[in-house]
């Protein structure tokens, strides 16, 4: 069963410090996708960034980089510059194909960043 | 580009009672997903729907069942409510067959079951 682990529930950084968020899972898929997905109060789920299992290199976006170990099964992100508008809940997400052309994400318990001024 | 949305923001229901829930994709997309997110949890996958049929579903009871409509636009029907229904329903749109597959995500509807 494909698994997702979010070991740290909560997390403090102070504003313009960089903070890593970590993230395993469990899968015998070759071919998958993994996703960082940021919640804020306001509920809205608003993808961070994305990486696909097949590329060696790490996603970057902007402030927003991963560590993409596959061997490990580990996708950590790290977020540089922290701003206070990066307070939220933050969930790792693993997608993979349940047959029938459907995809699912199977998401983490989420880690709460907290930004401190 | 029109983002995922999603009515009502949010509804009181009591136990037993039938709700439905709606999404109107992302302009653009073909393919609705569901999940349930429970307080303090991740989401929950609960079914994907593509060409107006159901072709993906995780680990919820019948009572739990969809729609799609020709225009890509969703809904999410539960009966027989359960107080454990209680949760922020999230609907996600995405592109079949592009090469990512994202889905983004509509702000949800909060149910409270009574």
């Amino acid at each position: 069963a494909q698994t997702v682990t979010q070991s740290q529930p909560e997390m403090s950084v102070q504003e313009a410090e960089t903070v890593t968020l970590s993230c395993t899972y469990d899968t015998s898929e070759s071919d998958y996708y993994l996703f960082w997905y940021k919640q804020p109060p306001s509920r809205q789920m608003i993808l961070v960034i994305r990486q696909e299992a097949y590329k060696q290199q790490n996603a970057t976006e902007n402030r927003f980089s991963v560590n993409f170990q596959k061997a490990a099964k580990s996708f950590s992100l790290k977020i540089s510059d922290s701003q206070l508008g990066d307070a939220a809940m933050y969930f790792c997400a693993y997608m993979w194909s349940s047959g029938a052309g459907s995809y699912q994400l199977t998401f983490g318990k989420g880690t709460k960043l907290s930004v401190i001024p | 580009e029109t983002g995922v949305t999603q009515s009502p923001t949010h509804l009181i229901k009591t136990r037993g009672q039938q709700v439905t829930l709606r999404c109107s994709s992302q302009s653009g997309h073909n393919t609705v997903s569901w999940y349930q997110q429970a307080l303090g949890q991740g989401p929950q996958f609960i079914f994907q729907y593509y060409r107006e049929e159901e072709n993906g579903r995780g680990n919820f009871p019948p009572r739990f069942s969809g729609l799609q409509f020709p225009n890509y636009s969703s809904e999410l029907n539960v009966n027989a409510l359960e107080l454990d229904d209680s949760a922020l329903y999230l609907c996600a749109s995405s592109l079949a067959l592009a090469g990512l597959k994202t889905q983004y995500f509509g702000p949800g509807t909060r149910l409270l079951v009574l």
